[in-house]
């Protein structure tokens, strides 16, 4: 029982550097999602799939791309690392339910 | 956007206490959700809440959801260390699985 499963857990980047993180879930979900947390900012939307082929930016876009590759994977591309992308990441998903979480990568952009 | 105002920030708290912390929000949600956030883990569900004025427990966890649905609290009883973490709501709007978080609430107990 896996669940939600994120890699890498950890990654320093270099300013301008690209990096994809990656999210894969076993619980048959529809919708996927990338989150941010920073402190006292709780966790803010990056990007969601609501179904397979389908993406949505959610309320912090800018700097990243993702794709949803098949029904199980989601990932979340940097294409030039900013330090304001220092963060932890999240991915979840669900269908009609309460959102499952992965446990994060901790990625910092020096 | 949506915000949700999630009160208090932190608390310290000494063991066997109880807790109470809260959520407003502008907006109406469907539905109102309390999870637990461990050191270097993702959030887990705590108390999902579907019904206006809805109160659901789980254990020591008690949370309702405002009769408005632009508020709910969570309550702890008789806490213990264990219950070190952060407290995040999340409303979930109507026909999507997509959550608007509160910034959390940081817990600390000591024995």
């Amino acid at each position: 029982n896996a669940g939600v499963t994120q890699t890498p857990k950890f990654q320093v980047l270099k300013t301008g550097q690209s990096m994809t993180l990656q999210c894969a879930q076993d619980m048959n979900h529809n919708s996927m999602y990338w989150y941010r947390q920073d402190p006292g900012m709780g966790l803010r939307l990056i990007y969601y799939s609501a179904s397979e082929g389908t993406t949505d930016k959610g309320e912090v876009p800018n700097g990243y791309n993702v794709s949803r590759l098949n029904k199980r994977e989601f990932s979340l591309r940097l294409e030039s690392a900013a330090p304001s992308q220092t963060s932890v990441y999240f991915c979840a998903s669900g269908s009609n339910s309460p959102l499952h979480f992965g446990n994060g990568t901790r990625l910092t952009v020096t | 956007g949506q915000q949700l105002n999630q009160s208090p920030q932190s608390m310290f708290i000494q063991e066997g206490e109880d807790v109470s912390m809260n959520c407003t929000s502008s907006s109406i949600f469907n539905t109102w959700l309390w999870y637990k956030q461990d050191p270097g883990e993702g959030p887990v569900l705590l108390i999902a809440l579907y019904k206006a004025g809805e109160l659901t427990s789980n254990g020591r966890l008690t949370a309702q959801f405002g009769i408005t649905r632009k508020d709910s609290f969570l309550n702890i009883s008789a806490s213990i260390p264990s219950d070190v973490g952060i407290y995040f709501c999340a409303g979930q709007l109507r026909n999507t699985d997509k959550l608007i978080f509160g910034t959390g609430t940081r817990l600390q107990v000591f024995p």
